[in-house]
């Protein structure tokens, strides 16, 4: 079965700054979709990037990025000029091409001081 | 605003009583998507339906039931309530199955079981 690990429960950063939060998974497919959602205190998930395994390409969204490391099973997410509005719960997500469920990590609360 | 729609965003209810959670897929969308959210165990699958089948199960119990009706909205039924049901559901939808589209969420239904 696949697993997400997050093992950073809680990061700081300071506004304009940057910040990588840390995601590890594993999984015996070759083939799958790695996401990061955001939930902000309003408890909404929000999308924030995704990463189709099969490209090497990293996935970049404005100041959001990943850095995808397929051999190792890291999806690290960085956020650049960090904004006070980044303030929320990060999630790291693993789909597989079998199945349409996300299996989630426990998250990472990412605080964002002015 | 993802455009998933869910009813009701709050609900207060003792245990032993019955519930119906409601949602309206986005536009187009043929899979839905159930996921429980509480303190403790993070974020997990319920079930998927996908064009008013039942597509995928995951950690639902058998207290609890989902359908998806033929305009494509969705219910979640939850029976025999107790205190440890007291969650955030929420519910997702996507285009496809199996397709690799990205699941969007609603904003969460929470409740709440005294």
């Amino acid at each position: 079965a696949q697993t997400v690990t997050q093992s950073q429960p809680e990061m700081s950063v300071q506004e304009a700054e940057t910040v990588t939060l840390s995601c590890t998974y594993d999984t015996s497919e070759s083939d799958y979709y790695l996401f990061w959602y955001k939930q902000p205190p309003s408890r909404q998930m929000i999308l924030v990037i995704r990463q189709e395994a099969y490209k090497q390409q990293n996935a970049t969204e404005n100041r959001f990025s990943v850095n995808f490391q397929k051999a190792a099973k890291s999806f690290s997410l960085k956020i650049s000029d960090s904004q006070l509005g980044d303030a929320a719960m990060y999630f790291c997500a693993y789909r597989s091409y079998n199945t349409d469920k996300l299996i989630f990590g426990t998250g990472t609360r990412l605080q964002v001081f002015p | 605003d993802s455009g998933v729609t869910q009813t009701p965003k709050h609900l207060i209810t003792a245990t032993g009583q019955r519930v119906t959670l409601r949602c309206s897929p986005r536009s187009g969308d043929l899979s839905v998507y159930w996921y429980q959210q509480s303190l403790d165990q993070g974020l997990q699958f319920l079930i998927q339906y996908y064009n008013g089948e039942e597509r995928a199960k995951g950690n639902i119990l058998e207290r609890f039931s989902a359908q998806q009706f033929p305009d494509l909205h969705s219910e979640l039924n939850l029976s025999s309530l107790e205190l440890g049901d007291s969650a955030l559901y929420f519910c997702a939808s996507s285009p496809g199955s199996l397709s690799g589209n990205t699941i969007y969420f609603g904003e969460g239904s929470w409740l709440t079981v005294v």
